[in-house]
């Protein structure tokens, strides 16, 4: 299975909303609802933050919000804040697992 | 409290064998599949393969599919990640995880290095 495609770095300023985009195939991305998020600051392991394309896990600001088209999942964050600027990895994982190859957010 | 506890840090040198471990507490071992994922310096994730501990059946990655071996004792509920022979290329962060109907749930990660 080939790596999900994801925009190498997106930005933006405080308080604006962005959006990350994870493209699939048919296969994976566009035939499951299980299409999870994870944001990865440095050092850190990463952290669950959207499952089944568009849960929250308890804890998990509501300001982050995850969507599906077809074979295009989608990660939104509004309201963005310095803390959020990490590294965002799509995954869909039904069976095996493939994971997207990263995108640095930066926070301007 | 769910948890997934890896075993510390590793520095082998190439040619050299290396078991890590990644042990579950606070659910059900045996209900869901544990997955290996790698990320080497710098890099994003790749899945690497995972197991059923309930009977250790195994899936692997193409990529990692003889270069691993991905094993259980489901009675110390701990799984394993082996390598007979080292790479330098093997230099990375090994994290392990399950996934159950609230999410998933990642280990802290082991750090391995290998250098002559």
């Amino acid at each position: 299975q080939s790596a999900l495609t994801q925009p190498a770095s997106v930005s933006g300023s405080p308080g604006q909303s962005i959006t990350i985009s994870c493209t699939g195939t048919s296969s994976d991305v566009g035939s499951y609802n299980l299409v999870s998020w994870y944001q990865q600051h440095p050092g850190k392991a990463p952290k669950l933050m959207i499952y089944e394309v568009s849960k929250r896990p308890s804890g998990v600001s509501n300001r982050f919000s995850g969507s599906k088209s077809g074979n295009t999942a989608s990660l939104t964050i509004s309201g963005l804040q310095a803390e959020d600027e990490a590294d965002y990895y799509c995954c869909s994982y039904a069976g095996s697992r493939v994971f997207g190859g990263g995108t640095k957010l930066t926070v301007l | 409290e769910v948890q997934l506890v890896q075993s510390g840090a590793e520095v082998k040198k190439p040619g050299e064998s290396l078991r890590i471990s990644c042990k579950g507490s606070g659910y059900s071992f045996t209900s869901y599949w544990i997955s290996w994922v790698r990320q080497m310096p710098g890099k994003g994730l790749e899945w690497m393969g995972r197991i059923d501990p309930s009977d250790s059946y195994t899936n692997y990655s193409p990529s990692f599919q003889g270069h691993v071996t991905i094993s259980a004792d489901k009675s110390i509920s701990t799984a394993y990640l082996q390598w007979s022979s080292l790479k330098a290329s093997d230099t990375a962060m090994y994290y392990c995880l399950f996934g159950d109907k609230n999410g998933d749930y990642w280990g802290q990660g082991t750090l391995v290095t290998v250098s002559s």
